[in-house]
Order: structure tokens, then sequence, then C-alpha cells
């Protein structure tokens, strides 16, 4: 089944705390992204990554780090920096320069207690 | 800085009513619009319109780009409960990445 998979589903964190949200795809697509949304604003680019061990801050990238060492795998690192993490975090993925259609995990839901 | 507005930003319409949901943008070098269905999780591709391809259809689903008035808009007839949900409107310019707008929320009531 081809597909892109977010973990956890819902995931807590104290405050100060650094955590981890796994995206992984089985598209062979070269692009990654991920995205945080909260209620009322849409969907805000925060990284993104077009091939393999290089990435860019999209519109929203302080307090986030990535990682891009395999094609199929994009993780979000969600910093104790990060002054507001509690949203919804989705990861997408597309077939850079083929295509502009990108297609979405099903989301992790992060809240700091 | 590229922008897209969605409008309504939510609609509530009984079961076979049909709908007009309205998305405008201001984009460099515009290349697509895409439309996007969202329920509870992760949006769903629906449709995408280029200058190539500016009217799109599936079943009761509809979508027309209009490039000179930079702005799309996606039709839902005889509409049902299913089809409630937060639709999304996103586009692409020179930084090939989507600029989403907010959504329109539509609810379909019995």
């Amino acid at each position: 089944d081809g597909g892109i998979t977010q973990s956890p589903k819902y995931l807590f964190r104290k405050e100060g705390q650094n955590v981890t949200l796994s995206c992984e795809q089985n598209l062979n697509h070269d692009a990654m992204y991920w995205y945080r949304q909260d209620p009322g604003q849409g969907l805000r680019l925060i990284y993104y990554s077009q091939i393999v061990n290089d990435f860019q801050k999209g519109d929203i990238a302080e307090g986030y780090s990535v990682s891009r060492e395999k094609k199929e795998s994009f993780p979000l690192t969600v910093t104790s920096a990060q002054k507001n993490p509690t949203a919804f975090y989705l990861c997408a993925s597309s077939s850079w320069g083929y295509t502009d259609t990108q297609y979405f995990g099903p989301g992790t839901r992060l809240t700091v207690l | 800085e590229d922008k897209v507005v969605q409008s309504p930003l939510s609609l509530v319409v009984h079961e076979g009513d049909t709908v007009t949901l309205n998305c405008s943008y201001e984009v460099t070098n515009f290349r697509s619009l895409l439309w996007y269905k969202q329920e509870k999780k992760a949006p769903t591709f629906l449709f995408m319109l280029t200058s190539s391809g500016i009217e799109k259809k599936s079943g009761r689903l509809s979508s027309i780009l209009d490039k000179k008035e930079l702005s799309s808009i996606l039709n839902i007839t005889a509409t049902q409960t299913g089809d409630s949900a937060i639709y999304l409107c996103a586009v692409t310019g020179t930084a090939s990445k989507l600029t989403f707008g907010t959504g329109t929320r539509l609810q379909v009531t019995l």
C-alpha cells in the first residue's frame, strides 16, 4: 500500500522538552514538506526538502528543525525554542518539478502540557 | 509574499443544495491552483487547475480557474452530508511551494 505515514497520532509534551515527529513515505517522491495547522489559520509551511540531504525553511521555521538523510523519511523536531507548539502537524510529499500536487499524511496532534 | 483568500469562512446548507466556494490569490508567476478537502485529518486532493487546464469536473464537484480575475470557484451540486468538511485552496508560484488559504468550513444538514 503506497502512502504517507506519520507517528505518533497524538503526542503530549512538557514545556522545555524537544520532541520528534516521524514522517515516512513509500511513494518514491523526491519532495517532502511539513505544515502546521492551527484553528482558523489554514496550513503554514515549516520546512521542505526537494532532495536528500537538502532542505529549506518555510514561512514559520523558527523553533523547528528537520533532517533528510533518506528519501523516504523527513522527521521534524519541535524544540523547546518553539513558543507555541500545540498544533496539528501535517507531512506531505510530491514528485518535485513534475507535478505540484502534494499528498498528505494523517497528521500528528501535539499538545504541550 | 504569496496570498490566498477564501470565502465564505463557513457555510451551512441543506442536503440537496448547490454551493459555490471562492478562492482569490496573489502570487508571483502563477503555476497552479489546487483544491483539497479536509475532513477529520489529512487533506485529500480534489483538483489542480493550471493555465492549460482551467476547468475540472468530477461527479458533483467542479472547479473553474479565472486567470484574469485571479480567482477560482469550487461548485458542489446536490450536496450530501458526506460533503461536510473544510475545503482548502492553495496556489504555487515561482517558489514552487504551496500557499494555502484558511479554508471554507462547509456543513451539510439533513
